[in-house]
C-alpha cells in the first residue's frame, strides 16, 4: 500500500511550547489529509481535514487556533499545537487519502505510524 | 447518536477459526464509505477493506471479507482462519458527506481481537 511518514513519532516538551508535527505522503499525491487524536484505548476523533491550497476544516469542538494545521503542497501536511499543555498530551495520527474520487470512491486513507505527545 | 456502532468491546478467537466483528453504521445519505483497520499495539493504522454504498457484492480481501448489508446497515468483518498476528484492535469507519461540503471519515469505538493459540 501507499506510505504515509509521520515525525515525529514521540515528543516531549514543557507546558507553553508549540510543538509541529510533520505529515507526508511518499509515494503519491494526496489533495487531502486528516488529523485524528486518540487517547489511551479509544477510537480515533477526526480534528480537522487538511486541503491542499486551501484554509483546514476543523471539526466541532477542536480550537482552530490551538491546533494549526497547514497543507502547503500535496504531500506535506503539518500540525502544530500552539502552547501546549498537559491537557493536550495523546497520540496523533495523520491521514492521506488517495486519490480524488467521490464519497463512495475506493479511495483508501493510508494512516502514518502517530506521534505520541507528551507536555510535562 | 453513534454513527458508528461496534458492540463488541473484547473477542477471543481460537486460532485457524473464523471470527466475526460486528458494525452498524447511522447516515442517510445515498452515498457512503465503509472502511476496517487494524491496529496492532505499535499504534499504526492498518487499512483492510473497503465497501462503497453502491456495491453489489461483499468486498474480500484475502483472508477478509465484509458482509455488507445496506439495509440493516450493518458491515460486519469477517475473518477467516485466524492467526496470532491478528490479535490487535479493529476500527470500523464511515466516509460521509460533510455538510458543509466534502467529505470525513469517522471511526467506531473498536473491538479488541485476542487470538488464542
Amino acid at each position: 500500500g501507499a506510505v504515509v511518514s509521520q515525525h515525529p513519532s514521540w515528543v516531549i516538551c514543557k507546558s507553553g511550547t508549540s510543538v509541529k508535527i510533520e505529515c507526508r505522503s511518499l509515494d503519491f499525491q494526496a489533495t487531502t489529509m486528516f488529523w485524528y487524536r486518540q487517547f489511551p484505548k479509544q477510537s480515533l476523533m477526526l480534528m480537522a481535514t487538511s486541503n491542499e491550497g486551501s484554509k483546514a476544516t476543523y471539526e466541532q469542538g477542536v480550537e482552530k487556533d490551538k491546533f494549526l494545521i497547514n497543507h502547503a503542497s500535496l504531500t506535506l501536511s503539518t500540525l502544530t499545537v500552539t502552547s501546549a499543555h498537559p491537557e493536550d498530551s495523546s497520540f496523533y495520527i495523520c491521514s492521506a487519502r488517495l486519490g480524488t474520487g467521490g464519497i463512495e470512491a475506493k479511495n483508501i486513507q493510508y494512516f502514518g505510524a502517530g506521534t505520541r505527545l507528551s507536555v510535562l | 447518536a453513534q454513527k458508528i456502532t461496534q458492540t463488541q468491546p473484547g473477542m477471543f478467537v481460537q486460532e485457524k477459526e473464523a471470527v466475526t466483528l460486528d458494525c452498524t453504521y447511522d447516515t442517510s445519505d445515498p452515498s457512503y464509505g465503509l472502511f476496517w483497520y487494524k491496529q496492532p499495539s505499535s499504534g499504526e493504522m492498518i487499512f483492510l477493506i473497503y465497501q462503497g454504498s453502491y456495491d453489489q457484492q461483499n468486498a474480500t480481501e484475502g483472508r477478509y471479507s465484509l458482509n455488507f448489508q445496506k439495509a440493516r446497515k450493518s458491515a460486519n468483518l469477517v475473518i477467516s482462519a485466524s492467526q496470532l498476528g491478528d490479535s490487535a484492535m479493529y476500527f470500523c469507519a464511515m466516509r460521509e458527506a460533510r455538510n458543509t461540503g466534502g467529505f470525513k471519515t469517522i471511526f467506531g469505538a473498536g473491538t479488541r481481537l485476542f487470538v488464542k493459540a
